[in-house]
């Protein structure tokens, strides 16, 4: 099976632009999360999606959202992008339909806010 | 709270030795803890997990954990250590009433010295 894709690779934006990254998730699998990684705060989750629904969601303002597609094709948004927002994403998916979330992540997207 | 700790931001050991990275956590009811490593550049990859029975768990790449409930801990561990172990790593725990969120610790470098 193919694994966890996510587009683009990297990003460069200014302050107050939007950006909008995507992920593929594996085959089959129905659930995406969405994570934020920066050097001091480790992992911050976003928000999960499942089967077109937001399941969860963390602490993150409105800024922050993300959409599921029927094809399980996640997206996420965020629009007028702060400098703090430069981090790596990284996107999971799991089955989403047993009840231990095994994760498979993809390479992430890196991005910059100038 | 739930919560996971990951008490060494970094971890240095020479190629052959031993490793032990440490992770405590709290969680209310049974835990379900997870190891994930990540490359540089790269999405975190799954290397083990606990959900119920035997206290060690071995994993890919040759390491193993050891899920000590009266020490509320899950050490992860290895005979030997690689060159190509060098990476960062991350303990997670999962608690099926915690709004099926796992929870991330903060990220453990390994350097393995030649």
């Amino acid at each position: 099976k193919a694994g966890v894709t996510q587009t683009p690779r990297y990003l460069i934006k200014t302050r107050g632009q939007q950006v909008t990254l995507s992920c593929s998730p594996i085959s089959g699998h129905r659930s995406v999360s969405w994570y934020q990684q920066t050097p001091g705060q480790g992992l911050q989750f976003l928000f999960e999606y499942f089967s077109e629904t937001q399941r969860n969601k963390g602490n993150f303002p409105g800024r922050f959202s993300g959409r599921q597609f029927s094809n399980s094709r996640s997206e996420m948004n965020v629009s007028t992008l702060e400098l703090g927002d430069s981090a790596l994403y990284l996107c999971a998916s799991s089955s989403g339909t047993s009840g231990i979330p095994e994760q498979f992540f993809g390479p992430g997207t890196r991005l910059t806010v100038l | 709270a739930q919560s996971v700790a990951q008490p060494e931001d970094q971890v240095k050991v020479a190629e052959g030795n031993p490793l032990t990275v440490k992770c405590t956590y709290s969680v209310s009811g049974n835990p379900y803890l997870f190891w994930y490593v990540q490359y540089p550049n790269r999405g975190l990859q799954f290397l083990l997990k606990y959900i119920t029975g035997d206290n060690l768990v071995k994993g890919s790449y040759g390491f193993e954990a050891e899920f000590n409930k009266s020490q509320t801990s899950f050490h992860l561990k290895k005979p030997s250590a690689l060159v190509s172990d060098s990476a960062l790593y991350f303990c997670a725990v999962y608690n099926a009433g915690n709004n099926r969120k796992l929870i991330w610790g903060l990220g453990t470098s390994l350097a393995v010295n030649p």
